[in-house]
């Protein structure tokens, strides 16, 4: 079974501008979230969504956003891009939200983007 | 104070070892306790998952919960130079707060030497 993939790899980005992160999750997997990685924050929760929905939020202010497609697929979109959001950026997919055992999450390899 | 205390490091022992690598933290409600090892440039991998206080084996892993003291460990037997990663706690608040909203600890640097 093919495991979550992230698209693009790499991005590299002026401040000001926006961009797109796509993630496909694994197939039959439900949920998909969000996460963004930093040296000095570590790893930080940004959103979660299921059946097109979002369900959970992080301490994120409103340029980050994502949407959910029908087939579970996941984008998130960053806008006015600030230095600061330079970091790697991860989307973990799980089968069934809410059933013990089946949250466990499975990353993606990420999305790295520098924002000059 | 973090929800998630995990000291960062560096740690670096000789290969064979036994590696302790711990995660304290805040909130009682945490319910789902994991254990997830990342390497460079990669994205973080499920090691361990437990949701009850008490020891979980896997291998030459050991996942140890303490939820009276707010405490969770990860054992590694016999330590291997492939070890070497940054091992992340990961602890989730459950079905009530949202599962899937998984709170990290800052993640250790483990370097085993050959």
């Amino acid at each position: 079974k093919a495991g979550v993939t992230q698209t693009p790899r790499y991005l590299i980005k002026t401040r000001g501008q926006q961009v797109t992160l796509s993630c496909s999750p694994i197939s039959g997997h439900r949920s998909v979230s969000w996460y963004q990685q930093t040296p000095g924050q570590g790893l930080q929760f940004l959103f979660e969504y299921f059946s097109e929905t979002q369900r959970n939020k992080g301490n994120f202010p409103g340029r980050f956003s994502g949407r959910q497609f029908s087939n579970s697929r996941s984008e998130m979109n960053v806008s006015t891009l600030e230095l600061g959001d330079s970091a790697l950026y991860l989307c973990a997919s799980s089968l069934v939200p809410g059933l013990a055992g089946q949250e466990t999450q499975y990353f993606g390899p990420g999305t790295r983007l520098l924002v000059l | 104070q973090k929800e998630v205390e995990q000291d960062p490091g560096p740690l670096s022992v000789p290969e064979g070892a036994i590696v302790s690598l711990n995660c304290t933290y805040s909130n009682s409600a945490f319910q789902y306790f994991m254990w997830y090892r990342q390497y460079s440039r990669k994205g973080p991998e499920l090691l361990m998952y437990t949701y009850s206080s008490g020891n979980k084996e896997d291998g030459r892993f050991t996942a140890q919960v303490d939820k009276s003291s707010k405490y969770i460990s990860l054992f590694i037997r016999d330590s291997q130079p492939s070890d070497s990663a940054t091992y992340l706690c990961a602890i989730s608040p459950g079905l009530i707060q949202g599962a899937q909203k998984l709170v990290f600890g800052q993640g250790t640097r483990l370097t085993i030497n050959p």
